[in-house]
């Protein structure tokens, strides 16, 4: 079975650009979350979806975004991009929004974002 | 969620076992003890994780004190591939909720030959 998969694998932008990341959970999960790893620091949470609706927000600006799509896809939206935002982006799936022992979270292996 | 620290690093020979220390001294009576890893350039992994007992995988084992304020993860018998970023955290687990993991820093694990 494939694992999470994300694309692109890199990307480079430029300041006040917008980017979109991409996320396939792994078959039969329909919980998609995001993170962000600055260089250094461990992945903070950005976003849960669960059936297509948003349950859960970190921290983070309204210039983020995302959704999720019937097939449990999901994209992650970043407006008028800045230097700070350069960093990996994680997407992880589970089987249920909820947290219990059989829960888990896979983690994709992250587009890296370059914000020039 | 109770806050977790850990030593900023740690190196361990090949072959030998490897014991990743983490306090959690104010962990509630209802949060789990979880533990992920990072290698290099991928995204995090999933290890192990327990309430109260010691728990063991495939992968390797949990010892939580008595008291819960601590607990360790052992590698019995590290190799290179294991040379990672290791992550203890404490949740609650609550079906329902958004079930986010907050990382710390974790411990930089680097094993030698």
């Amino acid at each position: 079975d494939a694992g999470v998969t994300q694309s692109p694998t890199h990307l480079i932008k430029t300041r006040g650009q917008h980017v979109t990341l991409r996320c396939s959970p792994i078959s039969g999960h329909k919980s998609v979350s995001w993170y962000q790893q600055v260089l250094g620091q461990g992945p903070q949470f950005i976003f849960q979806y669960y059936e297509k609706e948003e349950r859960g927000r970190g921290n983070f600006p309204d210039r983020f975004s995302a959704r999720q799509f019937p097939n449990y896809s999901s994209e992650l939206n970043v407006n008028a991009l800045l230097l700070g935002d350069s960093a990996l982006y994680l997407c992880a799936s589970s089987w249920t929004s909820g947290w219990g022992s059989y829960n888990e979270q896979f983690f994709g292996p992250g587009t890296r974002l370059t914000v020039l | 969620d109770a806050k977790t620290t850990q030593p900023t690093s740690m190196d361990c020979a090949e072959g030998r076992a490897a014991n990743l220390p983490c306090n959690h001294s104010t962990i509630s009576g209802n949060e789990y003890v979880y533990w992920y890893r990072q290698i290099h350039s991928q995204g995090p992994q999933y290890i192990i994780h327990g309430l109260k007992n010691n728990e063991t995988n495939e992968m390797a084992s949990l010892i939580i004190t008595e008291d819960r304020k601590s607990s360790t993860l052992i590698l019995p018998h590290a190799t290179l591939r294991d040379t990672a970023v290791y992550y203890c955290i404490v949740r609650v687990p609550a079906a329902g909720t958004a079930s986010k993991l907050t990382f710390g820093t974790g411990t930089r694990l680097q094993v030698t030959l």
